[in-house]
């Protein structure tokens, strides 16, 4: 069965700051996987999504994620950060096995202080 | 709005009590999933629907816990003889398949709390 951490429960930063959340996953066979962000309010919507090809893929807002084979990783990154920014940040894994679910990690509430 | 919707948005009912949460998801989508969210946790897969076909259901859905998507469109979830510990976010979504388009469509969810 396949598994996500999320490691950084609640991070804090200042407007301009850079930005980087873990996600690991655990899974021995071939993944999609993907970032979800939900903010204050708002039903969860898709950032990021990883399937194959270049392994630094480019969301929306201008956040990137790179995903690292080797160390089960798939980390989202934001150069500068924005007071909009501020939400609950979800990692999904769906394993390529042709089933339709997704395994959500436990999610990150970022807080961006103006 | 064309998104998914949900309703109701928050169901606040009697320990042994049976409710019933009801999702149209966006119309061209084939595919409709139910998912439910613990405070504290992310999401977590329930069961999901292909038209009218429900092929996959989590250990989680209990007997209690039943879903149907009757010709296709709109999905009800119903959970009957409600515990404390059915108290969550219940969330549904829809997509044209995750496999196609890699994303699924949320609504914002009905709140149920049990007393």
């Amino acid at each position: 069965a396949q598994s996500v951490s999320q490691h950084n429960h609640h991070v804090i930063l200042s407007e301009a700051a850079s930005l980087e959340l873990g996600c690991n996953y655990s899974y021995g066979g071939t993944v999609n996987l993907f970032w979800y962000v939900q903010y204050p309010g708002q039903h969860l919507q898709l950032l990021l999504k990883y399937f194959s090809g270049d392994p630094l893929v480019k969301g929306i807002k201008g956040f990137e994620a790179e995903f690292i084979k080797s160390k089960f990783s798939f980390n989202l990154r934001k150069p500068s950060v924005q007071w909009s920014d501020t939400a609950e940040y979800f990692c999904a894994v769906n394993s390529v096995s042709g089933n339709e679910k997704l395994t959500f990690g436990t999610g990150t509430r970022l807080t961006i202080i103006p | 709005d064309t998104g998914v919707s949900q309703d109701p948005r928050h169901k606040i009912t009697k320990r042994g009590q049976n409710v019933t949460f009801r999702c149209d998801p966006i119309s061209e989508h084939n595919r409709l999933y139910w998912y439910r969210q613990t405070l504290g946790q992310g999401p977590e897969f329930l069961t999901y629907f292909q038209n009218e076909a429900q092929l996959e259901k989590s250990r989680l859905l209990s007997d209690r816990f039943s879903a149907e998507r009757p010709k296709g469109s709109f999905s009800t979830l119903e959970i009957q003889r409600t515990e404390q510990g059915d108290s969550a976010m219940y969330l549904c979504a829809s997509s044209q398949g995750l496999y196609l388009t890699g994303e699924l469509f949320f609504g914002e969810g009905s709140r149920l709390t049990v007393l």
